[in-house]
């Protein structure tokens, strides 16, 4: 158990639709990160979070959102969902911003999204 | 775009066998951390290694670093069928995302 928690693990969808997946780091971790893995893109980082601050951002459609709020869990929204947004996403956590030399990052057990 | 490319893609081995995996990345690390998924499942994490240390062993596993060759190399000794899994490498790209390879499907048979 790395103590992450991710919520809900198996969500079922249809297009057009719009959804939102929690995540609550690991106590003391201020650095939340979000992440995409699809069979086609392997894993793709989506955007990272710093005690509630946008830290970094990757390859994140604009249909999609986060925020990390302040008792520091983050919510993945994902909105006008289409086929291809079926995958596994995965939150992940760290003690700090993610440059230092030992900063180990550890994920949750992901959402299942699969959207109909 | 991909930092770590992991090497072989796929590795069958038999139980009790050592497996070694690959990995090579482009540009210059803080560390670099190993990573095991089983099939649909969570990312566990294996190991960091900085980029001021050249080799580093955890239980069965060893991770070696070799920062002029932008490469890294995981051994896993004594095989068991609960290895089974794929291994990826990550690196921090820039100052704070980690990326990822392809990754290493392994396969212990019994």
């Amino acid at each position: 158990d790395s103590g992450v928690t991710q919520t809900p693990k198996h969500l079922i969808t249809a297009t057009g639709q719009r959804v939102t997946l929690r995540c609550s780091p690991r106590s003391g971790d201020l650095s939340v990160y979000w992440y995409q893995q699809s069979l086609d893109q392997g894993l793709q980082f989506l955007i990272q979070y710093y005690n509630g601050e946008e830290r970094a951002k990757g390859n994140i459609l604009e249909r999609f959102s986060a925020q990390q709020f302040p008792d520091l869990h983050s919510e993945l929204n994902l909105s006008s969902l289409e086929l291809g947004d079926s995958a596994l996403y995965f939150c992940a956590s760290s003690v700090d911003a993610g440059s230092s030399s030992g900063n180990t990052i550890y994920f949750g057990e992901g959402s299942w999204l699969t959207v109909v | 775009s991909q930092q770590g490319e992991e090497d072989p893609q796929a590795l069958s081995i038999q139980e009790g066998e050592n497996a070694t995996m690959n990995c090579s990345y482009k540009t210059s690390i803080n560390n670099l951390q190993w990573y095991r998924q089983n099939s649909g499942r969570g990312l566990v994490h294996l190991i960091l290694i900085r980029s001021n240390e050249r080799e580093k062993h955890s239980g069965r596993l060893r991770v070696t670093l070799d920062t002029s060759k932008k490469s890294s190399s995981l051994l896993i000794t004594a095989s068991r069928a609960a290895d089974t899994a794929s291994y990826f490498c990550a690196t921090i790209q820039g100052a704070q995302k980690l990326v990822f390879g392809q990754g290493t499907r392994l396969t212990i048979n019994p």
